[in-house]
């Protein structure tokens, strides 16, 4: 059992739909981030939240995290091919503790 | 930016033999992290490695069978052992700077192993 559930496991759109992943736990995480991951490449940092309710933009891209700090979301607005890849969160309980990943989401974006 | 550098990028080994994982960060960190990963799926950490000191393995993961070095602040070694089809797998180093609430890690690009 995962601490943090990530979901849609794969999500497949058409280029310019709008997509949501979703990042729960029964757990309370002083942080999450959000990572991208291309195939034959490590995962790369998108963001990091750390305030419940914070909400943080990056272009097309909008990640909320909950109130209660236990869920994140990340919304991507017109997806594009290049969107493509696999999505995990990971969250930090407290500072000095190591990073907890979720179960990932594959998006495939097609043009 | 950092360059965090892995090798190999993948290999094909037989069964019974063991392979050695090499990552070299450009500049001086005091922990890093091996993970493993099915394709496609989630990170699941093997061990910490901490300079001058030996790593600390999680549920699951033994020395014997994930032997780590790190002789210094800027590499580290892991090693699979004895290895049977079920170690197929990405295998991951990665670092982090700090260990704040929003601190990046960094990962290298992986090393697909296939044990055939």
């Amino acid at each position: 059992t995962q601490l943090l559930e990530q979901s849609p496991q794969f999500l497949s759109i058409q280029e310019g739909e709008n997509l949501t992943v979703y990042c729960n736990s029964s757990s309370v995480f002083s942080s999450l981030q959000w990572y991208r991951q291309e195939p034959g490449e490590g995962p790369v940092l998108l963001v990091t939240v750390v305030t419940g309710g914070e909400v943080k933009k990056l272009k097309r891209l909008t990640f909320q995290f909950g109130d209660a700090r236990k869920d994140s979301s990340l919304h991507i607005t017109a997806a594009q091919p290049g969107d493509t890849g696999l999505y995990l969160c990971a969250g930090v309980k407290a500072a000095g503790n190591k990073l907890t990943f979720g179960g990932g989401t594959r998006v495939l974006v097609k043009p | 930016s950092a360059v965090i550098s892995q090798k190999p990028s993948r290999d094909i080994c037989q069964r019974g033999t063991s392979l050695t994982i090499q990552c070299q960060v450009d500049s001086q960190v005091t922990m890093m992290f091996w993970y493993r990963q099915q394709p496609g799926q989630s990170l699941t950490l093997i061990a910490t490695a901490n300079q001058g000191s030996e790593a600390t393995y999680e549920s699951g993961f033994v020395i014997d069978k994930f032997p780590i070095s790190r002789p210094n602040l800027t590499f580290s070694t892991l090693t699979v052992s004895n290895m049977s089809p079920e170690d197929s797998s990405i295998y991951l180093c990665s670092f982090r700077r700090g260990d704040s609430l929003n601190t990046e890690a960094f990962f290298g690009q992986g090393t697909r192993l296939t044990v055939v």
